[in-house]
């Protein structure tokens, strides 16, 4: 199994909804990704889990708010967001955290419009 | 800090011609270089990648070689199909390897 599998594949909320994102891997990596894509632009970093503890946040707002249950599930719980938070959603894995020899596989993403 | 610049889109092309994608970075030390394709509707996925100056990465007919003296990784294939049809992303990896740096994406349409 080679599959980063995201879930919902399209969602529409409220600006006064909560909401999660889900993703699951199960090819043993253990570094997890999220990354924000806005339409035509590429994909922009949010978080990193390195063997489920959060490594890297790449200055995100507080209504982003990442969980890795275990070493297969990664979460994006969703409040209070805004219409410009309207994007894809990709979650990625690795291997490891040590990209440089790596392969970053991808999810199909979250397609997200806040109303 | 590290970047990434590619050929502004979009390329259009008709099938079996030659394709090109400028790829040039800026960055310290010596990061891994990727190529990755994405289909409408659809998430990234890895096309080829160098992790050392001379290596060419290859697949599906795509071929990239890192060029440390120009600071290159330019996209070529000799003959592209209307399934090549996507956007293409220039990458390299930072200096802790931890995250990916893209470029801003270079979209290719091939028609019959």
């Amino acid at each position: 199994d080679t599959e980063v599998t995201q879930t919902p594949k399209h969602l529409v909320m409220g600006m006064t909804n909560k909401k999660s994102l889900k993703c699951e891997q199960h090819m043993g990596h253990r570094a997890m990704y999220w990354y924000k894509q806005k339409a035509k632009k590429p994909p922009e970093l949010m978080f990193v889990y390195s063997y489920e503890k959060l490594s890297i946040n790449e200055s995100v707002p507080s209504r982003f708010s990442p969980e890795c249950p275990n070493s297969s599930l990664l979460n994006l719980h969703l409040h209070a967001l805004q219409p410009e938070d309207s994007a894809l959603y990709l979650c990625a894995s690795s291997q490891d955290l040590q990209l440089g020899r790596e392969k970053l596989f991808f999810g199909s993403g979250t397609q997200l419009s806040v109303l | 800090g590290d970047s990434v610049t590619q050929m502004e889109g979009p390329v259009t092309l008709s099938e079996e011609a030659f394709l090109t994608i400028n790829c040039t970075y800026t960055a310290t030390g010596y990061p891994s270089l990727f190529w990755y394709v994405q289909y409408p509707g659809e998430g990234l996925q890895l096309l080829l990648k160098a992790t050392k100056a001379d290596d060419k990465g290859s697949n599906k007919g795509f071929e990239a070689t890192y060029r440390k003296e120009t600071t290159s990784f330019h996209l070529e294939k000799g003959s592209v199909q209307v399934s090549d049809s996507a956007v293409y992303f220039c990458a390299l990896s930072d200096q802790a390897g931890t995250a990916l740096i893209f470029g801003k994406g270079t979209t290719l349409s091939v028609s019959s």
